[in-house]
């Protein structure tokens, strides 16, 4: 059934590694995006890509990297600069922003996966 | 990007009505007013959008008035099960970009 997939549902980080979180949607959406949510607070964006082979940051993207080689794949890596990872990873999908005429920036959302350091 | 501003938290009562305002002054006049749902270690989950007037599903009502600077949810007869984080977020499609701002969204909780 279609939908949106993270993987794993926990993660846990050792000290100066890199971890990469799995995002796969079948939806057939152009746009993905990747949010942080920390204990208590909203969602805050990380990066998002609307086309394969291009992304753009958002507001807290120092210390994660990501790539989108297919359009049903979005991964994030948190790297080992990124000082302060705990926490809640949710990825989503949506219709492209130009789709006017489709479900207007209504996101799609995974499971999440959490993330902690050990 | 439309700053939203809402309750940080609402207290309820199963089968009664809850309305949680959502207020959006600096709307544009492309963007529309999106609510999600969110459970506890959940994903968000779409409830409703509305462009202005009233829009009603099988979940919720939402109510935009005509200056469209603010908006209401209308969860109709709760029940313990609807107890969960509620955002309110305005926006639209953009040339060269699509983003979307959670805030810290309204905690509704349910009691018995």
């Amino acid at each position: 059934d279609g939908g949106i997939t993270q993987s794993p549902k926990y993660l846990f980080r050792k000290e100066g590694q890199n971890v990469t979180l799995s995002c796969e949607q079948n939806l057939n959406h152009d746009a993905m995006y990747w949010y942080r949510q920390d204990p208590g607070q909203g969602l805050r964006l990380i990066y998002y890509s609307q086309i394969v082979n291009d992304f753009q940051k958002g507001d807290i993207a120092e210390g994660y990297s990501v790539s989108r080689e297919k359009k049903e794949s979005f991964p994030l890596t948190v790297t080992s600069a990124q000082k302060n990872p705990t926490a809640f990873y949710l990825c989503a999908s949506g219709p492209l922003a130009g789709d006017i005429l489709l479900a207007k920036n209504i996101q799609y959302f995974g499971a999440g996966t959490r993330l902690s350091v050990l | 990007l439309a700053k939203t501003t809402q309750p940080i938290s609402m207290d309820s009562y199963e089968g009664q009505e809850v309305n949680i305002t959502c207020s959006h002054n600096n709307i544009a006049t492309n963007d529309y007013i999106t609510w999600y749902q969110q459970f506890p270690s959940q994903g968000p989950r779409f409830i409703i959008q509305g462009y202005k007037t009233k829009v009603t599903n099988e979940v919720a009502s939402l109510f935009i008035p005509a200056d469209r600077k603010s908006s209401t949810l209308s969860l109709p007869r709760v029940s313990l099960s609807d107890t969960a984080v509620y955002y309110c977020l305005v926006g639209g499609p953009y040339t060269g970009g699509f983003k979307t701002i959670f805030g810290a969204g309204t905690r509704l909780f349910v009691k018995a």
